[in-house]
């Protein structure tokens, strides 16, 4: 089945020591979406690209960075993770000009920071 | 900005019973897409139903319908005959229709929902 998966599902990583998310997709979906989603909360957008177009929100802290190699992949580095950013992070997909406009989730990574 | 509003933090209901959860959102926009994503604990957040804003009959997905009143700007989730599993997360969520910008999910804060067996 095509699907969004993201690698690790949990990750431990110390405050200040770089990490970084894996996400790849099967859909071949031309956008693919970071989100930061805190306990019982909506998930934040931090970023998207549509295709090797880079879109950083506004209030995306500069310690998150992301890149897409191709169209399969996309990672998130968080350079100094804070205790603040323990977090599930979830990946997303759409394809813009395809006529569907839902976006497809990944079951996301749990970030703790030690 | 388009804003989402879930009033309803938590629901719950008993099994194989009928429960309606609100969103309602404010926006300036006359072509959007409107969206119910579940979350269940622990596991990948999911699309239930979507509704495109120029189509006026309400979009049914099994047991799940949506009540759209585009005039109030509400879109209410109806989920009948409540199972176990129907347990999670629900948000709302607000999408431009238009073809350039960001298309970003604009969501609600959520409604837990509790089936009762």
């Amino acid at each position: 089945d095509a699907m969004v998966i993201q690698n690790p599902r949990y990750q431990v990583t110390q405050f200040g020591k770089p990490v970084t998310l894996s996400c790849s997709q099967t859909l071949n979906h031309n956008v693919m979406y970071w989100y930061q989603q805190k306990s019982s909360q909506a998930p934040k957008l931090l970023f998207h690209y549509y295709d090797k177009d880079f879109n950083n929100e506004a209030d995306t802290p500069d310690n998150f960075q992301s890149r897409r190699p191709n169209t399969s992949f996309c990672f998130l580095d968080i350079r100094s993770p804070g205790l603040g950013d323990a977090a599930m992070y979830l990946c997303a997909t759409s394809n813009r000009g395809s006529g569907r406009y839902e976006q497809y989730f990944g079951p996301g990574t749990r970030l703790t920071v030690t | 900005a388009q804003t989402v509003t879930q009033s309803q933090p938590e629901m719950s209901v008993q099994e194989a019973e009928t429960v309606t959860l609100s969103c309602t959102y404010d926006t300036s926009e006359s072509d959007y897409y409107l969206f119910w994503y579940k979350q269940p604990p622990s596991r990948q957040m999911i699309l239930v139903i979507r509704q495109e804003a120029y189509k006026q009959q309400n979009a049914t997905e099994n047991r799940f319908s949506v009540n759209f009143q585009k005039a109030a700007k509400s879109f209410s989730l109806k989920i009948s005959d409540s199972q176990l599993g129907d347990a999670a997360m629900y948000f709302c969520a607000y999408r431009s229709a238009g073809v350039q910008g960001a298309q970003k999910l604009v969501f609600g804060q959520g409604t837990r929902l509790t089936i009762n067996p």
